[in-house]
């Protein structure tokens, strides 16, 4: 099982600034078929998570264009160029190109 | 509007069974792979398992966590995907999600049912 390792666990931040969160993973999410299956979702506080990176770096529909997902290997990053309030709750990194599908921690996220 | 609704949970005595629903509208249900994902109260998210698309014969995957007690099922005629749960531990309760997969994305996500386990 590949296991997904997230960083850091809490982050505050004052709205308008930037936020990163990393996640690494137990190995090498490169797959045969040259993709690299590694997600972000959020969910907000009393909701499902919401996709808003996927394949790394792809935004998913809808998703403002102050997050920015980068990486490779093991190594990845979910950035927020400046956070506003609705940014609020728990993002969570996942891998999906090898079962069992795995995720992070999970890193909450709150307002100064 | 293209949405999953969960349904069926409740509470259940430890050792006991329940079954799941997630119904698909919207979309054609039979082309997607369909997953769901559970949360411990307070916790992060657990991988349950996975129903393949029909062209893939509704072949099934579950985490090893639940392997041997819990079974996914379609019904074409009702867009929807069961999860059988039985033999139910005190750590199976959990809000319980199903998620569409487009190609490789959890792309549309249910609401949730809660299944609590408990004497």
């Amino acid at each position: 099982e590949i296991v997904m390792t997230q960083t850091p666990l809490p982050l505050s931040v004052t709205p308008g600034q930037p936020a990163s969160i990393s996640c690494k993973s137990s190995q090498s999410l490169l797959q045969s078929d040259g993709k690299t299956y590694l997600f972000w979702f959020l969910q907000k506080p009393g909701q499902s998570p919401q996709l808003l990176i996927y394949e790394v770096s792809n935004r998913f529909s809808g998703v403002p264009d102050r997050f920015s997902g980068s990486g490779s290997g093991t190594d990845f990053t979910l950035e927020i160029s400046r956070v506003e309030a609705e940014d609020v709750g728990v993002y969570y990194c996942m891998q999906s190109g090898q079962l069992p599908i795995t995720f992070g921690q999970g890193t909450r996220l709150e307002i100064k | 509007e293209v949405q999953l609704v969960e349904s069926g949970g409740g509470l259940v005595q430890p050792g006991g069974s329940l079954r799941l629903s997630c119904e698909g509208s919207g979309f054609t249900f039979s082309v997607h792979y369909i997953d769901w994902v559970r949360q411990a109260p307070g916790k992060g998210l657990e991988w349950v398992g996975r129903s393949r698309n029909k062209a893939e014969s509704y072949t099934t995957e579950y985490a090893a966590s639940v392997k041997g007690r819990f079974t996914l099922s379609r019904d074409e005629s009702k867009n929807s995907l069961y999860l059988q749960m039985n033999s139910l531990k005190t750590e199976d309760a959990a809000v319980y999600y199903c998620a569409r997969l487009d190609y490789s994305k959890m792309d549309v996500w249910g609401k949730g049912t809660t299944v609590t386990v408990s004497s």
